[in-house]
């Protein structure tokens, strides 16, 4: 069974840092491009970085460059994205997805709020 | 980056009518093309891949065409449980991913 869990996610100060983690279970981790995807409260979808499966591909939303760093430990089928200098404007539901080919696989999300 | 302009952004219909969503890159694009439903508090569901090839498991009622910048997402007969938003994505590994703004599918 395939399942992406992000973890990570909370209430951060505007300015402050998170991780999010995304555990993955059920597909061959290391051959998926993985993406960050997010949407904010009422908005819609909106793609922010994604990693090949190497490691050696990595792409970031300009709204994020330089704020946040997409990265992989396909040892631990895990997929990281460390945000710092939140902005309110950052809270969302941010969402892991996997994906190869015509192959898309997403987590249920994790929340962040950034707020004074 | 390659925009993708989706419309309508609202739609209203009865059940049972024949609704299309458009979206239109701003460059001409392969058919790396997917379109999602999404609910309410839930993740998005991928309906088509690859502008036209319909996902295991989504009703028939849903179809995809479309080359080069403009792509349509037809839904024929709707349903109740078809009222959902709906996004266009171009997806590519040697690029950054785009969705279009969405379509809210509304009951007349």
């Amino acid at each position: 069974e395939v399942q992406l869990v992000e973890s990570g996610g909370g209430l951060v100060k505007p300015g402050g840092s998170l991780w999010l983690s995304c555990e993955v279970a059920g597909f061959s981790f290391s051959k998926y491009t993985m993406n960050w995807v997010r949407q904010a409260p009422g908005r819609g979808l909106e793609w922010v970085s994604s990693i090949s499966g190497s490691g050696r591909y990595i792409y970031y939303a300009d709204l994020v460059k330089g704020r946040f760093t997409v990265s992989r430990d396909n040892a631990k089928n895990t997929l990281y994205l460390r945000m710092s200098s939140l902005r309110v404007e950052d809270t969302a539901v941010y969402y892991c997805v996997g994906n190869w080919n015509d192959l898309f696989y997403w987590g249920q999300g994790t929340l962040v709020a950034v707020s004074s | 980056d390659i925009q993708m302009t989706q419309s309508p952004s609202t739609l209203s219909a009865f059940v049972g009518d024949t609704v299309t969503i458009t979206c239109r890159a701003s460059q001409s694009i392969s058919g790396w093309l997917a379109w999602y439903q999404q609910k309410p508090g839930k993740a998005p569901k991928l309906l088509m891949y690859k502008s036209s090839s319909l996902e295991s498991g989504v009703p028939s009622r849903f179809s995809g065409s479309g080359s080069g910048p403009e792509f349509t997402l037809t839904i024929s007969s709707l349903q109740p449980d078809d009222f959902a938003t709906y996004y266009c994505l171009h997806y590519d590994v040697r690029s950054p991913w785009t969705f279009g703004q969405g379509t809210k599918v509304e009951l007349k």
